[in-house]
C-alpha cells in the first residue's frame, strides 16, 4: 500500500522568501513517481513538478524544486522567492505501478504574507 | 497548451437523481481517471480507465458509479441515485503513459446534492 504524509497543515512565509513544504512517503513499489500539485482557492488542481524514483537529479521547474531524498523517503517541495499568488493548498502525491492510482497527502495550506 | 476540460463547472441535484459529469481529456492521452475531493478534505482516487475498460477502482467506486467513453473524445462519470454524501468536487484527469506520468487535471465539477 502507498502512503503520503504531509505533516504541516499550514505554513506561513514572507513574500520573497523561500519555503519548504514537507512530504514523506511509503511504498513497496520499486518504481514510482512523486508529484506536487497546487490548489488555489478557486479549486483547480495545477501540476507543479514531478520526480521519478530513478531520477538521479532533483527536479526543478522555475521557482519550484523538489528535494528528493530516497533513503529517507522524502520529497519536499521548495518554493523560492515566494509570491502572494503562491498562497494555496499544496498536495504531494505518488503514483506507483498501478495505473493512475495516485495517493495524495492531506495537503499543506501555504499563506504568503506581504 | 492542451488541457483537460470538464463540464459543468457546478451541478446541483436532488437526492436520488442521476447525474452525468463530463470530461474531455487531452487528445493524445490514453489513460483517464476520476478523483473526488470532499470539501476541505484530501483528494481520493475513484477509478482509472484505459482501452475502453476500467483498470482500477477504489472502494468508493461502488455500483452507484459508472464510467464510459461514449466517443473518441468524451469521458463520463455517472452517479446513479445520488446521496447527500456524494457532494464533492469531482476531478477528471488524464495521462500520456501508465506509470510515472503526470496527471493533468481538469478544473473540476462541484456537485451539490440537496
Amino acid at each position: 500500500a502507498q502512503k503520503i504524509t504531509q505533516t504541516q497543515p499550514g505554513m506561513f512565509v514572507q513574500e520573497k522568501e523561500a519555503v519548504t513544504l514537507d512530504c514523506t512517503y511509503d511504498t513497496s513499489d520499486p518504481s514510482y513517481g512523486l508529484f506536487w500539485y497546487k490548489q488555489p482557492s478557486s479549486g483547480e488542481m495545477i501540476f507543479l513538478i514531478y520526480q521519478g524514483s530513478y531520477d538521479q537529479q532533483n527536479a526543478t521547474e522555475g521557482r519550484y524544486s523538489l528535494n528528493f531524498q530516497k533513503a529517507r523517503k522524502s520529497a519536499n517541495l521548495v518554493i523560492s522567492a515566494s509570491q502572494l499568488g503562491d498562497s494555496a493548498m499544496y498536495f504531494c502525491a505518488m503514483i506507483g505501478n498501478h495505473a493512475g492510482k495516485s495517493t495524495f497527502g492531506d495537503g499543506t495550506t501555504l499563506t504568503v504574507k506581504p | 497548451e492542451p488541457e483537460v476540460t470538464q463540464t459543468p463547472s457546478h451541478q446541483v441535484t436532488q437526492m436520488g437523481q442521476e447525474v452525468i459529469l463530463r470530461c474531455v481529456p487531452i487528445s493524445n492521452h490514453l489513460y483517464f481517471y476520476w478523483y473526488r475531493q470532499i470539501l476541505g478534505q484530501k483528494v481520493e482516487f475513484l477509478v482509472s480507465f484505459y482501452n475502453n475498460e476500467i483498470s482500477e477502482k477504489s472502494e468508493i467506486f461502488d455500483d452507484q458509479f459508472s464510467v464510459e467513453r461514449p466517443d473518441g473524445s468524451n469521458f463520463t462519470l455517472k452517479i446513479r441515485s445520488t446521496k447527500l454524501e456524494d457532494s464533492a468536487m469531482y476531478f477528471c484527469a488524464s495521462s500520456e503513459f501508465e506509470n510515472n506520468s503526470p496527471l493533468h487535471f481538469g478544473n473540476g465539477t462541484r456537485l451539490t446534492v440537496t
